[in-house]
């Protein structure tokens, strides 16, 4: 059973356009993460969630909207895709041993 | 805000050489340490992590850590080097509010 799972892991999609990337848990963890990995590898914290409350909002363009229906799901809803928002976007979870789980990443590749 | 500052993007070392990594943070409470690896195309997967306790560390894959309050700092280290140690790695932190952060990452080749 993967423990952090996130789909899709490769999006290829027009400028313009609007796409979903869908996370989930099953380790029973109350915080979830959105990470951006651009192609220097540096890792950007995005949101993150607490028992679907929103607690962290780092400066993203509101096109960016996260969404999470029960503790166990955060997905990440992209309006207007722009050239720029090419990179990997990670999902993560932690509980409270304080280790973070890492999905396999979701690479955007907006043409 | 914690932040972590990684010196060395790339280091290269020769097969059975020490590995050495260095990573120092900014805060005034010890925050809780991590050291994550990825591997090309995959998540991060964690080596290591300090919360309390004892400063040496030991992690998965024969690498350590040793947390040095005095110096800010918490540097990865592993004896001898193997060429599946080749990959990306990052310090991180993870301070009261939950924001857990990363430095920008260092990138170890090793050499046959």
């Amino acid at each position: 059973d993967t423990a952090v799972s996130q789909t899709p892991k490769y999006l290829v999609t027009q400028m313009g356009n609007d796409k979903s990337i869908k996370c989930e848990q099953n380790l029973g963890h109350d915080t979830m993460y959105w990470y951006k990995q651009d192609s220097k590898k540096f890792l950007k914290i995005m949101f993150s969630y607490n028992n679907k409350e929103l607690i962290i909002n780092e400066t993203v363009p509101n096109r960016f909207s996260p969404k999470s229906p029960d503790k166990a799901h955060l997905n990440l809803h992209i309006n207007s895709l722009e050239l720029g928002d090419s990179a990997v976007y990670f999902c993560a979870s932690i509980g409270l041993n304080t280790e973070a789980f890492f999905g396999q990443g979701t690479r955007l590749t907006v043409v | 805000a914690q932040s972590v500052t990684q010196l060395g993007s790339h280091v290269s070392v020769s097969e059975g050489a020490l590995v050495l990594l260095r990573c120092n943070y900014s805060s005034s409470v010890p925050p809780y340490l991590f050291w994550y690896v990825q591997y090309p195309n995959q998540g991060l997967q964690l080596l290591l992590k300090y919360t309390t306790g004892a400063t040496l560390v030991k992690g998965i894959n024969g690498f350590e850590a040793e947390f040095k309050k005095s110096e800010t700092s918490f540097h990865l280290t592993k004896p001898s080097a193997h060429m599946s140690d080749a990959a990306e790695y990052f310090c991180a932190v993870l301070p009261e509010d939950y924001k857990l952060s990363f430095g920008a990452g260092t990138t170890v080749t090793v050499r046959a």
